[in-house]
């Protein structure tokens, strides 16, 4: 039974439009994260969240925007998309955001941009 | 800012064999060192983490080692078997500045019957 849900498993998308990937925790964390694995590159950290504020911020693109409705959802917008930003994405979770603390991944969105 | 290099990329090694796999740092204020485990298809899961004060730490078959002389972060899973299989990544944290974990590039190890 997983406690981060990200939807949808598998995304296909054409160059130059819009996604929205949903992730939601049911931890009760209060730090949210998104990273991002692509074929050529490690797993790479995008943004962290802390109550429902930005905390880190290593994503150059503002085509990303992480959206935080609720405490416990960290959705990530994606506009203009482009083939490069094919990727699998992963949200994860941690108690408070506290530097050594265990980070909870879920199973990824896997975005194909044609 | 912060370099992770995670060594050897692939591993093959026999049931019952142990297997070894380091990651080197150059960050001295990391303070924060983490093994993951990925299945196919799946999320990432957390072995073991130890904290900059801490050498040596074994769990259930798994060893991590730190040395922070030679920034150097080690996995060792004794006697390995087929369900180990999996891609293993190192993360680390600074103690300051960015929140954000690093992560090495991973290996892809495979334990043979």
């Amino acid at each position: 039974d997983p406690k981060i849900i990200q939807k949808p498993k598998y995304l296909v998308a054409v160059t130059g439009s819009e996604k929205i990937l949903i992730c939601e925790q049911y931890l009760g964390h209060n730090a949210m994260y998104w990273y991002r694995q692509s074929a050529k590159k490690p797993l790479e950290f995008m943004f962290s969240y802390s109550y429902q504020k930005l905390m880190d911020n290593q994503t150059a693109s503002s085509r990303f925007q992480p959206q935080s409705s609720k405490k416990n959802h960290l959705d990530l917008q994606i506009t203009a998309l482009k083939p490069d930003d094919s990727a699998t994405y992963f949200c994860a979770s941690s108690q408070q955001g506290a530097r050594n603390e265990r980070l909870f991944f879920g199973h990824g969105t896997k975005l194909s941009v044609l | 800012g912060e370099q992770v290099e995670q060594r050897p990329p692939h591993l093959s090694v026999r049931e019952g064999d142990s297997a070894i796999i380091i990651c080197t740092y150059t960050d001295s204020a990391t303070a924060y060192f983490s093994w993951y485990k990925q299945e196919a298809g799946a999320g990432l899961q957390l072995l073991m983490s130890v904290l900059s004060n801490v050498d040596r730490k074994e769990e259930q078959g798994l060893t991590v080692l730190l040395n922070k002389k030679d920034k150097r972060l080690s996995l060792n899973l004794t006697a390995a078997h087929p369900g180990d299989s999996a891609v293993y990544f190192c993360a680390v944290r600074a103690s300051s500045g960015s929140w954000q974990l690093i992560f090495g590039s991973g290996t892809q190890l495979t334990v043979m019957p």
